[in-house]
C-alpha cells in the first residue's frame, strides 16, 4: 500500500530551537502539499510544491518558516527559530499531480511538534 | 462567505441510524467533491469523492450531489460508534494541481 512517509512523529523542543520535519511523498506523485492542523484554526494549507517547484507558500511566515524538495523524494518543512504558537500538528500530502483537481490528495500520519 | 462550509456539529446520532453530513461551496466550476474521515489524534483519510450529480453508495456510505443548490452530503447508514470522528468535505481549487480547499469539518458521535 502506497503511503506518504513523515518523520519525526513526535518532536518536543524548547522555544528557539530548529525543527526539521521530513516527507516522503507517494512514488510517482508531483504535488506536495504542508498542512498545519490545530483545535483553534482547522486545518491550514502552508505551502505546496508541483515537479518539486515552489507553487505558493503565502500561508507560511516567511520570517520563520521555509519548505523545500531537494530531490522528488523528500519535501522538508523547517521552522527557525520555534516559537510555543507553532504547536501543532503538521502533515504532509501528495496527489498524482493529473487532471485539473480530479485526483485526491492522501496524507502522512503528521508530525506533532511541541514547543516549550 | 467561506469557500466550503461545514457544520461543525458535534452531531449526536444513536447507533444504527443514518447520520447525514452536509457541505456547500461556493465556487460553481468545482467538479469533482471528497469526503475525509479524521479520527481524533489521526491524519485525514479519504473515504469518498464524487464527480457527477446524483448518489454514489460505497458500502454503508452515500455521498450525494447536487451541483445546482451547490451543495454535496455524505449518508453513513446504519452508523456504529468506530464511525465517530470529524468528517472533513474537500472541493477541488479550479486553478488545478490537486489543491482542495477544506472544510473546517463536522464532528460526529455515534452513541451506543
Amino acid at each position: 500500500d502506497a503511503r506518504v512517509t513523515q518523520t519525526p512523529r513526535h518532536k518536543v523542543t524548547e522555544m528557539g530551537q530548529e525543527v526539521t520535519m521530513r516527507c516522503q511523498p507517494i512514488l510517482g506523485h508531483n504535488t506536495v502539499f504542508w498542512y498545519r492542523q490545530t483545535m483553534m484554526q482547522g486545518l491550514e494549507l502552508l505551502a505546496y510544491f508541483r515537479n518539486r517547484a515552489p507553487l505558493d507558500d503565502s500561508g507560511m511566515p516567511k520570517d520563520r518558516f521555509s519548505a523545500e524538495m531537494p530531490d522528488a523524494t523528500l519535501a522538508t518543512l523547517k521552522i527557525q527559530p520555534s516559537e510555543p504558537r507553532d504547536s501543532a500538528v503538521y502533515f504532509c500530502a501528495s496527489g498524482p499531480g493529473k487532471g485539473i483537481g480530479n485526483q485526491p490528495q492522501h496524507f502522512g500520519d503528521g508530525t506533532r511538534l511541541s514547543i516549550l | 462567505q467561506k469557500e466550503v462550509e461545514q457544520n461543525s456539529g458535534p452531531l449526536s446520532v444513536p447507533e444504527g441510524a443514518i447520520a447525514s453530513l452536509n457541505c456547500t461551496y461556493s465556487d460553481r466550476g468545482s467538479q469533482s467533491f471528497f469526503w475525509y474521515r479524521q479520527y481524533s489524534g489521526k491524519s485525514p483519510e479519504l473515504i469518498m469523492f464524487i464527480y457527477s450529480n446524483g448518489d454514489k453508495e460505497d458500502g454503508r456510505f452515500t455521498a450525494q450531489l447536487n451541483k445546482a443548490s451547490q451543495y454535496v452530503s455524505l449518508l453513513i447508514r446504519d452508523s456504529q460508534p468506530s464511525d465517530s470522528a470529524t468528517y472533513l468535505c474537500a472541493v477541488p481549487w479550479t486553478g488545478g494541481y490537486n489543491k482542495l480547499i477544506f472544510g473546517a469539518g463536522t464532528r460526529l458521535a455515534v452513541h451506543p
